[in-house]
């Protein structure tokens, strides 16, 4: 079935280490996003990337990194400069036709001690 | 820039009232897209409807009907005749366009808790 996967569903990581969340994608589409959700805040733009090799900051780019090598996948790596890690994960994709609608993947918890 | 408005934090209703949801957005963009989402509690967003900025008809389907006025910039959603199995976290999105320098970032709302009860 198409759709995105990301992994793992939960993720505990001591602090001060690097992290990396993985999201695959196999619906062909161009666009790729990466949201953190916290408590009350909503979801909040990380990373977007409109084609391979390319991508841009979002709202809250900092201590977070990621790469578009390939069309299927956007990783996103949770660095030792974010200072507060632990959050609710969200991965979408979507055409790049602006009308069309993003597609979410399960999520990933992190859970940083 | 863009940004989205969700005023309501949270909001709790009896079984089979009606609830809108209300949406305010920003925009520097002549063409662009909203949506809602719903997230149940198990997590994944779920695509609800969307409208086009240059569309303003208002549509109805099924329970669900959306009031998208441009003048007040507002998108506002609502569920007739709710449902317990429609409690969940409800998010209204903005979308840019490509065409006219948006660069397709998809930005949310806070969302509105949407509690239904018996």
């Amino acid at each position: 079935d198409g759709g995105i996967t990301q992994s793992p569903k939960y993720l505990f990581r001591k602090e001060g280490q690097n992290v990396t969340l993985s999201c695959e994608q196999n619906l062909n589409h161009d666009a790729m996003y990466w949201y953190r959700q916290d408590p009350g805040q909503g979801l909040r733009l990380i990373y977007y990337s409109q084609i391979v090799n390319d991508f841009q900051k979002g709202d809250i780019a900092e201590g977070y990194s990621v790469s578009r090598e390939k069309k299927e996948s956007f990783p996103l790596t949770v660095t030792s400069a974010q200072k507060n890690p632990t959050a609710f994960y969200l991965c979408a994709s979507s055409t790049r036709q602006g009308g069309t609608e993003a597609f979410f993947g399960q999520g990933t918890r992190l859970t940083v001690v | 820039a863009q940004k989205v408005t969700q005023a309501q934090t949270e909001i709790s209703v009896v079984e089979k009232e009606d609830v809108t949801l209300d949406c305010v957005y920003e925009t520097r963009d002549t063409t662009y897209y909203l949506f809602w989402y719903k997230q149940p509690p198990s997590g994944e967003l779920v695509f609800l409807i969307r409208r086009n900025s240059f569309d303003e008809q208002n549509e109805i389907s099924g329970r669900y009907s959306w009031n998208f006025q441009k003048s007040t910039s507002s998108f506002n959603f609502t569920i007739t005749a709710s449902q317990v199995v429609d409690s969940a976290v409800y998010f209204c999105a903005l979308r840019g366009s490509i065409l006219t320098g948006g660069g397709n970032k998809l930005t949310f709302g806070t969302g509105t808790q949407l509690k239904v009860e018996l």
